[in-house]
């Protein structure tokens, strides 16, 4: 398996709260994503980098910010987590702009209560 | 942007039988093709990948095939197995969607013993 490591694994937040999640690779590629996995919905992109400090946002980026001051870590964070935002996150990594595929992280299931 | 779209949302068949799922896409120079398999509670995992350059690819039991004129692109598990049970996403990428991976909504497959 692709080296990608999600952190935390599961996390029960309040609404209100900010709530950062991080997804740390040890393959040096450029590509990093976001997405959300809801049901009924697939996996919908909320941000993604194609390099350091160069982000972009996906098609569910309301409430979400990103960053990524170092190429092996790509961070997620919700800046006042809302119950619409309960639910599986998931992380891809991608090496280039290729026809190869993208390697996801172990997801993290966010509860916002 | 790039519009994947995937039927049906749910299969059910018997063990031995064939199971196929299909999916479209819009965007005409979207150029590579993956399908992932993901099980209850892990990761999505890639299982077989086509590129536009060929119109039919198959590994052991999987199969893909491309039909770039009507921009659509199937996949053929023969003999199922219970643990072909799983939820199974097209996805779509190619010059046009900034190396973004638009995904289709999922198909939940159950292989009945």
């Amino acid at each position: 398996d692709a080296g990608i490591t999600q952190s935390p694994r599961h996390k029960v937040t309040e609404t209100g709260t900010p709530v950062t999640l991080r997804c740390h690779q040890t393959e040096n590629h450029r590509y990093m994503y976001w997405y959300r996995q809801d049901p009924g919905h697939g996996l919908r992109l909320i941000h993604y980098s194609y390099g350091v400090k160069d982000t972009d946002k996906g098609e569910v980026s309301d409430g979400y910010s990103v960053s990524r001051s170092k190429t092996e870590d790509f961070l997620l964070t919700l800046e006042s987590a809302t119950s619409s935002q309960t639910s599986v996150y998931f992380c891809a990594i991608n090496a280039d702009r290729g026809l190869t595929e993208a390697f996801f992280g172990q997801g993290t299931r966010l509860t916002v209560v | 942007g790039e519009n994947v779209e995937q039927h049906p949302s749910t299969l059910s068949v018997q063990e031995g039988d064939s199971a196929v799922i299909k999916c479209t896409y819009s965007d005409s120079a979207s150029n590579y093709f993956p399908w992932y398999k993901q099980e209850l509670g892990k990761r999505p995992q890639l299982i077989i990948d086509i590129r536009s350059n060929v119109g039919e690819k198959k590994d052991q039991r999987i199969a893909v095939t491309l039909n770039k004129t009507a921009k659509h692109f199937s996949l053929h598990i023969t003999e199922t197995q219970p643990e072909d049970s799983a939820v199974y996403f097209c996805a779509a990428k190619g010059p046009n969607t900034g190396n973004q991976f638009y995904f289709g909504t999922g198909t939940s497959l159950t292989v009945i013993p």
